[in-house]
């Protein structure tokens, strides 16, 4: 699985939209970008995922560029519940089935009142 | 809809015993994982079962195993326990598949090593 990118930590106002960013350059073309929350002593949040398209749920959206070696998650109107270590997880769709996730350090994400 | 639970919350255990966590996965769901994650290093993958059938392993020694049950529920075993076996112990779920399967997390065991 491709290695990701992220800044260690970000600040965010509550109410405002909440970007985080992360860098895959070395994704190849079967390989999806995930995206998991982590609030202290939980287990992960799954949060959103995608191959190439843009893609939005109830939790976020999920903008990939167009080369797919960066993308974007979006937290439209942070909360302060929304405080928490963010994870971007390459993953491949190896025939067969699927394996493990591997969870790098994640950005932890602050939001302030 | 009922999400993936795990039991014990907390397990205290001494060096050299055996313990014995234990996961039900999301209804519908045939594959488990199993995660450690330990202070300072991070989520690392220990193990993946579907249909009864371990598939993969992370790089972990041979004393880490488990087995999943006919009803997809899943045991994760460790002997011969050690003090950096103290972790947060975290199964996940999903249907089988590859990478557009999403994994979905418990709250974990917190297994503490006296």
């Amino acid at each position: 699985d491709a290695k990701t990118t992220q800044p260690t930590s970000m600040d965010c106002a509550e109410g405002r939209a909440a970007n985080l960013p992360c860098n895959h350059s070395t994704i190849s073309g079967n390989e999806y970008v995930y995206w998991y929350r982590q609030i202290h002593s939980q287990g992960p949040q799954y949060i959103i995922h995608g191959l190439k398209n843009n893609e939005t749920n109830e939790m976020a959206s999920l903008i990939i560029t167009e080369d797919r070696k960066s993308s974007t998650l979006i937290l439209p109107h942070a909360t302060l519940r929304d405080t928490a270590v963010y994870y971007c997880i390459v993953r491949g769709n190896s025939g067969g089935g699927a394996d493990g996730l591997t969870f790098g350090k994640g950005t932890h994400l602050i939001i302030q009142p | 809809e009922a999400g993936v639970t795990q039991s014990p919350t907390h397990l205290i255990k001494t060096r050299g015993q055996q313990a014995t966590l234990r996961c039900s996965p999301i209804s519908g769901h045939t594959s488990v994982y199993w995660y450690q994650q330990a202070l300072g290093l991070g989520l690392q993958f220990l193990l993946w079962y579907d249909e009864g059938e371990e598939r993969n392993r992370g790089n972990f020694p041979p004393r880490f195993s488990g087995r999943q049950f006919p009803n997809y529920s899943s045991e994760l075993n460790v002997n011969a326990l050690e003090l950096e076996d103290s972790a947060l112990y975290l199964c996940a779920s999903s249907f089988y598949g590859g990478g557009n399967q999403p994994q979905h997390f418990g709250d974990g065991t917190r297994l503490s090593i006296l």
